[in-house]
């Protein structure tokens, strides 16, 4: 069966940096896109960025270009949130998701990795 | 302030439809295909509907979706005390170059 599982969050200072990883399994992994999806405490579902199967494209959401870096490595079957110059406004929980038939809509979420961003 | 616009909340009775609306414009609904993700409390989203209609494997034909012009709608009949979750609606947005969801729905079955 289809399993994404997150990692690498914690508590990280503002302007701190945090690497989060996505193991995939129970798919072919180098035939989806994959994205990253995050959600403020209390808050609705934002859209962080996608990454195309072989990695050639790539898109972010506005506040956070320059700052995150998505990458994957379909020989390890994973995905990767590169995050510096954090933010108290990037605390949330995030969510890797598989792309289902386009770029944007998901069918499979991993259980989510929360990122606390404060002195 | 979400791109698109739903509700914050609905509430019908067990048994009852009820439907959600998210309403966009041009740039994201009017020209690409919706999403709906359910998400019980403490839970990752699940995947409800895609493509506007279309329902993944599992997912009972109480859920449905449907699109007409800039606005989107799901509808669940036969609503269960299981269904209280947050409803979000997902597209792209070809001016912002991105994904965009709704601000959220809470249902609540009384």
């Amino acid at each position: 069966q289809v399993q994404l599982v997150e990692s690498g969050g914690g508590l990280v200072k503002p302007g701190g940096s945090l690497r989060l990883s996505c193991a995939a399994s129970g798919f072919t992994f180098s035939d989806y896109y994959m994205s990253w999806i995050r959600q403020a405490p209390g808050k609705g579902l934002e859209w962080v960025s996608y990454i195309s199967s072989s990695g050639s494209l790539i898109y972010y959401t506005d506040s956070v270009k320059g700052r995150f870096t998505i990458s994957r490595d379909n020989a390890k079957n994973s995905l990767y949130l590169q995050m510096n110059s954090l933010r108290a406004e990037d605390t949330a929980v995030y969510y890797c998701a598989r792309c289902k038939s386009r770029a944007y809509n998901f069918d499979y979420w991993g259980q989510g990795t929360l990122v606390t961003v404060s002195s | 302030q979400s791109v698109l616009t739903q509700p914050p909340s609905v509430s019908a009775a067990p048994g009852q439809r009820v439907t959600i609306s998210c309403s966009g414009s041009s740039s994201n609904i009017g020209n690409n295909y919706v999403s709906w993700y359910q998400q019980l409390p403490g839970t990752a989203p699940k995947l409800l509907i895609y493509d506007n209609n279309e329902r993944p494997s599992g997912i009972p034909d109480r859920f449905s979706g449907s699109k007409s012009g800039t606005s989107a709608t799901l509808g669940i009949t036969g609503l269960q005390t299981g269904d209280e979750a947050d409803y979000y609606c997902g597209t792209w947005d070809s001016s912002l170059s991105g994904v965009v969801f709704g601000g959220g729905t809470k249902l609540t079955v009384l």
